[in-house]
């Protein structure tokens, strides 16, 4: 068991928008900052969130981030085939002093 | 271009030793904080350790600290994990990542892997 929890899936059709949820406590998500990564099949995870809400360079507008409290979401609006792919939420974690990852959001294109 | 690469993994017999590497460039590496997060099949990605950059500074998942011992030489701008006592549950693609702002999970450049397979 993960100690972020994501949703195992989630879909949408193109041009929707779809969240994914990442839950976690005080000692990480509550009080450290959150980020995401998209990883397409069969390569190296992609940062795509980092801060909570910000974007690297190259990344589209169409997905942003939240956090409220212990939970954190990626929202991607008019969604394209070519982000189905696997999210994870990632953040620090004070007590365990380690990065800790979501189990990850195998998001389908319908 | 930043490029991580990584060399070293491996068929390995549970119990033994493997030892990792990963050439950086195009980045300044003696700058950058670095971690292995590694990926077993099918599954999701998995922390494993974290050196500052200067390497005074590590950090380990409790399921391989006392195991595996992360360094870096910043003269030759490579990164390496030393793996001890391997277990099958260490069985994974194991990916060199520099951290974007050390110890708050975000790393903006990954290398492409590389296969431990730990199995007798």
């Amino acid at each position: 068991q993960s100690v972020l929890t994501q949703p195992p899936s989630a879909s949408g059709t193109p041009g929707q928008r779809v969240t994914i949820s990442c839950s976690g406590s005080s000692s990480n998500i509550g009080s450290n900052t959150v980020n995401w990564y998209q990883q397409l099949p069969g390569t190296a995870p992609k940062l795509l969130i980092y801060s909570n809400n910000q974007r690297p360079s190259g990344v589209p507008d169409r997905f942003s981030g939240s956090k409220s409290g212990t939970s954190a979401s990626l929202a991607i609006s008019g969604l394209h085939s070519e982000d189905e792919a696997d999210y994870y939420c990632a953040a620090w974690d004070g007590s365990l002093n380690a990065v800790v990852f979501g189990g990850g959001t195998k998001l389908t294109v319908l | 271009d930043v490029q991580l690469l990584e060399s070293g993994g491996g068929l390995v017999q549970p119990g033994g030793s493997l030892r990792l590497s990963c050439a950086a460039s195009g980045l300044t590496f003696s700058s950058s904080a670095m971690s292995w997060v590694r990926q077993a099949p099918g599954k999701g990605l998995e922390w494993v350790s974290a050196i500052s950059s200067s390497g005074g500074s590590t950090y380990y998942a409790d399921s391989v600290k006392g195991r595996f011992t992360i360094s870096r030489d910043n003269s030759k701008n490579m990164l390496y994990l030393q793996m001890n006592s391997l277990r099958a549950e260490d069985t994974a693609l194991y990916y060199c990542a520099k951290d974007f702002r050390f110890l708050e999970g975000s790393f903006d450049y990954w290398g492409q892997g590389t296969l431990v397979t730990v199995s007798s």
